[in-house]
């Protein structure tokens, strides 16, 4: 049982490009969401979505595109990377909307130059 | 939203036990007390939660007071292991209520 899988684990990136962090899980969560993480800083939530073909906005939602089109996979796209997007990316999940538990991946560290 | 306030940091010794305070003098009823904590670069990890009683499993002690303003999270013997950041959220079980963490507590184990 895998959990939460991100990739890339590490990336950068020149003003202006585009990338999509991938994040998989394999325990049927309807919930699923993505945060940032700035030096020093708790996480913001940047997406989040409650069941495939659902999805919502977080606090910093700008500059991020987000989809569900399975249960299982929930990609974050940055259509054109600014260095103000550096930071940390955490992708989550949990069993249900309302449930208590979330599982993180391990991150993926983004740098944009 | 309902806010926590913890401390920015703290110091323990090994083997020792460990209480993290957290003030949520806004909470409403409906509102859990969730802890999570985030070992050096890796994602945050669950620890515990609860919503009137204290709570135990094999990690912590979760420590609620009668009015709900503020809970301690309880490690009984710290080890090493266990310097994170540790975060109190509260969120209320409904559809669209997310997870908001703020900066957390910075716990030193010191050997």
């Amino acid at each position: 049982n895998a959990g939460v899988t991100q990739t890339p684990k590490f990336q950068v990136l020149k003003t202006g490009q585009s990338m999509t962090l991938q994040c998989a899980q394999d325990m049927n969560h309807e919930y699923m969401s993505w945060y940032r993480q700035d030096p020093g800083m708790g996480l913001r939530l940047i997406h989040y979505s409650v069941g495939a073909g659902i999805t919502d906005q977080g606090e910093v939602p700008n500059g991020y595109n987000v989809s569900r089109s399975t249960t299982e996979d929930f990609p974050l796209r940055l259509l054109s990377a600014a260095p103000s997007q550096t930071s940390v990316y955490f992708c989550a999940s949990a069993r249900g909307a309302t449930n208590e538990k979330l599982f993180f991946g391990s991150g993926t560290q983004l740098s944009v130059l | 939203d309902a806010k926590t306030t913890q401390p920015n940091s703290m110091e323990s010794n090994e083997e020792e036990p460990v209480h993290l305070p957290c003030n949520h003098s806004t909470i409403s009823g409906t509102d859990y007390i969730h802890w999570y904590r985030q070992l050096p670069s890796q994602g945050p990890e669950y620890v515990i939660h609860g919503l009137t009683s204290n709570v135990n499993n094999r990690m912590a002690s979760l420590a609620i007071a009668e009015d709900r303003k503020s809970s301690t999270l309880i490690l009984h013997r710290a080890t090493l292991r266990d310097a994170a950041v540790y975060y109190c959220i509260l969120r209320a079980p409904l559809y669209g209520q997310n997870f908001v963490f703020g900066p957390g507590t910075r716990l030193s184990v010191l050997p």
